[in-house]
């Protein structure tokens, strides 16, 4: 069976700063990996993936995360945030054998100005 | 347009009501999900469509009652829903069910239980 785990549910940082959000996940096999932001009033959107290749995979809006299969983590990061980031983040894992996709709980990141 | 479209955006339905939630997607996928969001707690996937036939149902109450008629459209039909059923039901689609395909959702229906 596969988990997410998200263990920060809140994320509050001033405008320009930079900001990590933490996810790590649990499996027995070899996983595919996504990052979804929801932003008030709307469905999930992706804003990147792994599924092999370079551990560090960029995504959209500045966005990019890097996956550590020793540490189980697949962090997303952001140099410099903006208002407009302001929103719910989800991080998602599947297996590689057909396993369906597990989200995590989410962490609502708000910007600050 | 969006790749996902989902109506009603809200939905307010008695308990005793009858009412069905649509989907429909323009993106020329073959898979198509429920997922219910909760407030503090993860999604819960409900059911999922692989080429019109339900490939999985995720030991969801049988008041909730999904139909694939078609690879573009997908309905969630809804009978006697108690109050705990109230939730955002979001509707994805995927280009196949291997699970290197990211999903793409719609906006969600809001559906509160009276």
């Amino acid at each position: 069976a596969q988990s997410v785990t998200q263990l920060d549910s809140q994320v509050p940082v001033f405008e320009e700063a930079p900001v990590e959000l933490r996810c790590n996940y649990s499996s027995s096999v070899s996983v595919y990996l996504f990052w979804y932001v929801q932003y008030p009033n709307q469905g999930l959107q992706l804003l990147l993936k792994y599924l092999s290749g370079s551990t560090l995979v960029k995504g959209i809006n500045g966005f990019e995360a890097e996956f550590n299969k020793s540490q189980t983590s697949f962090h997303l990061r952001k140099p410099s945030v903006h208002i407009s980031d302001t929103a719910e983040y989800f991080c998602a894992v599947s297996g590689t054998y057909g396993q369906n996709f597990v989200f995590g709980p989410g962490t609502r990141l708000s910007v600050l100005p | 347009e969006t790749g996902v479209t989902q109506t009603p955006r809200h939905l307010v339905m008695g308990m005793t009501n009858k009412k069905s939630l649509k989907c429909e997607q323009h993106l020329g996928h073959n898979a198509m999900y429920w997922y219910k969001q909760s407030a503090k707690k993860p999604l819960e996937l409900m059911f999922v469509y692989s080429l019109e036939e339900r490939v999985e149902n995720n030991s969801v109450p049988s008041r909730f009652s999904p139909e694939c008629p078609n690879s573009s459209h997908l309905f969630l039909h809804l009978h006697t829903l108690q109050p705990e059923d109230s939730a955002l039901y979001l509707c994805a689609s995927s280009a196949e069910t291997r699970n290197n395909s990211p999903l793409h959702f719609g906006n969600g229906t809001r559906l509160t239980v009276t």
